[in-house]
């Protein structure tokens, strides 16, 4: 969607390597967040973000960790990838220092670990 | 911690009649925010409709509208004269209210329901 990009769009990685996917964000907004989608399970929160070097856990952090050293950029990193973490990976900005309600997705990274 | 709870993986409908999708949630806050999402085969993650919980006017959004019954914490989404477009992926999402900054916008989402549109 237009002022989030996520890359990349596909990877196919191997168990126990480590990967990062990036969000970027050109809308300078404070909140930032990592989904993923499982079938049954609708997207749930990894981590999140409430401004550069503020970051939490959400729900089903364990395996993963964030970064954010500048506004516009949430890095997602899988340290040691393993077939459970096959999902497709959502990023999300939001703006609600302004009292905006709305949220903007990212297009999604399907990573596919063998 | 909130839990949102879409009890029909999947729903079918005719083109030009009316469906509607069930979603419960559970939550021991007063205020917060409940939202469909409409996810297509492309991913995108489209919002349909928004309810305010102190509102108790039932949000509308041309074909779209919403049943929401804060007592029974019921939230379903109604679709007329559905249209092949409307076949999706639909997602039913909590949010607290930001009111104190601690909730941080964190959505919770459904485990979704898919639409399918007969012609």
């Amino acid at each position: 969607d237009a002022g989030i990009t996520q890359s990349p769009r596909h990877k196919v990685t191997e168990t126990g390597t480590p990967v990062t996917l990036r969000c970027h964000q050109t809308e300078n907004h404070r909140y930032m967040y990592w989904y993923r989608q499982d079938p049954g399970h609708g997207l749930r929160l990894i981590h999140y973000s409430y401004g550069v070097k503020d970051t939490d856990k959400g729900e089903v952090s364990d395996g993963y960790s964030v970064s954010r050293s500048k506004t516009e950029d949430f890095l997602l990193t899988l340290e040691s990838a393993t077939s459970s973490q096959t999902s497709v990976y959502f990023c999300a900005i939001s703006d609600l220092d302004r009292g905006n309600y709305g949220y903007t997705f990212g297009s999604g990274t399907r990573l596919t670990v063998v | 911690a909130q839990t949102v709870t879409q009890s029909q993986p999947e729903m079918s409908v005719q083109e030009a009649e009316t469906v509607t999708l069930s979603c419960t949630y559970d939550t021991s806050e007063s205020d917060y925010y409940l939202f469909w999402y409409k996810q297509p085969p492309s991913r995108q993650m489209i919002l349909v409709i928004r309810q305010e919980a102190y509102k108790q006017q039932n949000a509308t959004e041309n074909r779209f509208s919403v049943n929401f019954q804060k007592a029974a914490k019921s939230f379903s989404l109604k679709i007329s004269d559905s249209q092949l477009g409307d076949a999706a992926m639909y997602f039913c999402a909590y949010r607290a209210s930001n009111a104190g900054g601690t909730s941080y916008g964190k959505l919770t989402f459904g485990q979704g329901t898919i639409l399918t549109v007969h012609p």
